[in-house]
């Protein structure tokens, strides 16, 4: 069990640019799941993996984010257009079964 | 729509002292609770869950938690803090028979003196 993998850690970039996340669960997770955490406050959920079907979105989820599982492993967040309010921590989660999530240590967005 | 109300923002405990954060949960039915602890710029860590049977649930780091429907509450307990406890601890109800979203807390943020 290697855990849950994020990366980049951290993503510094100016307003109007794209940036794109990606998450590696737990290999035997079909799972998995990503949160926007901002300062003070618990993470929001924002979508929903299992294997490669995306089950569920939030509302949370403007059309500048998009969120892909290509082959049921690993998964990307992309945000187009980047606005102040972006800035946050993006958690990434996955699980199999019914069984607690994992989580990964986060990337960290800040928009110049 | 379910929620979660950790009604306390900040605690500070003496080292040894023993601690209870609370959090109460808003769900329609049966749910599934969660306690999980983050340190600063790292992600979350599970502490411990309720799905079923036994209203009283053990964790790891010696934390425990009570279910209580009547209340509708799932506070987090530790006889004796340690120094290392510092962190923010979060609250999360999920759908019971499901696998789908948590719905967190604002969190705790636990301060251990000395």
């Amino acid at each position: 069990d290697t855990g849950v993998s994020q990366d980049p850690r951290h993503k510094i970039t100016k307003r109007g640019q794209n940036v794109t996340f990606r998450c590696d669960p737990i290999s035997e997770h079909n799972r998995l799941y990503w949160y926007r955490q901002t300062l003070g406050q618990g993470p929001e959920f924002l979508t929903y993996f299992q294997n490669e079907a995306q089950l569920e979105k939030s509302r949370l989820l403007s059309d500048r984010f998009s969120a892909e599982r290509p082959k049921g492993s690993f998964s990307t967040l992309e945000i187009q257009r980047t606005e102040q309010g972006d800035s946050a921590m993006y958690l990434c989660a996955s699980s199999t079964g019914y069984q607690p999530q994992h989580f990964g240590d986060g990337t960290r967005l800040s928009i110049l | 729509a379910q929620s979660v109300t950790q009604p306390d923002i900040h605690i500070t405990v003496s080292e040894g002292a023993s601690l209870e954060l609370r959090c109460n949960y808003s769900y329609g039915a049966t749910p599934y609770l969660f306690w999980y602890v983050q340190s600063p710029g790292q992600g979350l860590q599970l502490l411990l869950k309720y799905f079923s049977g036994d209203t009283l649930v053990q964790g790891i780091k010696g934390f425990e938690a009570e279910f209580k429907r009547s209340q509708s509450s799932f506070n987090l307990r530790k006889p004796s803090v340690h120094w290392s406890d510092a962190a923010e601890y979060f609250c999360a109800v999920g759908a019971a028979g499901t696998a789908s979203k948590l719905t967190f807390g604002t969190g705790t943020r636990l301060q251990v003196t000395l």
